[in-house]
C-alpha cells in the first residue's frame, strides 16, 4: 500500500550517461514535486506540477527534465550526469498546491555519478 | 528571499530528556509552517503543522511545537525523547513560488541522536 513510491531505490552510473527515475502516488493527488537531498541532507525543490502542468522550476540545470504523463506519475529524466548530481531524490505529492497542503514523500532514490 | 535556519545542526540527548529545537523563518506574510521527520533509512514524514489558529500545535509521537509570530520562530519540543526518536528533523515554511504558486523552503535539519 505504498503512497509515494519511487524506483530505482539506488543509481549508480557513469559521467555523462543519461538516467531516469520514475515516480508514482496512488493517493489521488493533484500536484506532484521533486526534491533534491545533498550529501549535507540540505533538502531544496526542484520542480513541481499540478495536474500534469509544470508549476513550479526552480533553476534547475535544463540536463534536468521532468515528465508527467498523468496527474499519478512525474518522472525525472537528466541528460549527461555530472559527479555533482549525485544526492537522493525524493518525489512527494500533495492534495493540492496551497500553502497548508501536507506533502506525502516517497522513499527516495539515491544517486551516484561515478 | 524567504529563509528557514535550524539553529542545532547535531543534538545528542539521553532517553527521558527534553527536547527544544529551534526553527526561525524569514518571510513577512502569513506563513503555514511544518516539521517534518526523517528516520535512519526512511522517508520524510509530517511530524505537524501550523496554518492558522492555536499557535501550539500536537503532533504524533508526543511532539509539539509553538508558533511564535513576534520572534519568527516555530520550535519543536518533546517533554521526553525515546531512542526511537533518533532521526533527522526538517523545519520548514511554505513561500510564494513564480507563477503564484506555493513551495515549501526546507531549514538545513537537525540530526538527533538519543542514547538508552
Amino acid at each position: 500500500d505504498t503512497a509515494v513510491s519511487q524506483t530505482p531505490k539506488y543509481l549508480v552510473t557513469q559521467m555523462g550517461n543519461d538516467k531516469s527515475i520514475k515516480c508514482e502516488q496512488n493517493l489521488g493527488h493533484d500536484t506532484m514535486y521533486w526534491y533534491k537531498q545533498d550529501s549535507k541532507k540540505f533538502l531544496k525543490i526542484m520542480f513541481s506540477y499540478n495536474n500534469k502542468e509544470l508549476i513550479i522550476n526552480e533553476t534547475v540545470p535544463n540536463r534536468f527534465s521532468p515528465k508527467s504523463p498523468d496527474k499519478a506519475h512525474l518522472n525525472l529524466h537528466i541528460n549527461s550526469l555530472e559527479l555533482g548530481d549525485s544526492a537522493v531524490y525524493f518525489c512527494a505529492s500533495s492534495q493540492a498546491s496551497g500553502g497548508s497542503e501536507t506533502q506525502y514523500f516517497g522513499p527516495g532514490t539515491r544517486l551516484l555519478v561515478l | 528571499a524567504q529563509s528557514v535556519s535550524q539553529h542545532n545542526h547535531h543534538v545528542i540527548l539521553s532517553e527521558a530528556a527534553s527536547l527544544e529545537l529551534g526553527c526561525n523563518y524569514s518571510y513577512g506574510g502569513t506563513v503555514n509552517l511544518f516539521w517534518y521527520v526523517q528516520y535512519p533509512g526512511q522517508h520524510l514524514q509530517l511530524l505537524l503543522k501550523y496554518f492558522s489558529g492555536d499557535p501550539l500545535v500536537k503532533g504524533i509521537k508526543g511532539f509539539e511545537a509553538e508558533f511564535i509570530k513576534s520572534k519568527f520562530s516555530f520550535n519543536l519540543r518533546k517533554p521526553s525523547v525515546q531512542w526511537s526518536d533518533t532521526a533527522e528533523y526538517f523545519c520548514a515554511v511554505n513561500a510564494w513560488g513564480s507563477g503564484g504558486y506555493n513551495k515549501l523552503i526546507f531549514g538545513a535539519g537537525t540530526r538527533l541522536a538519543v542514547h538508552p
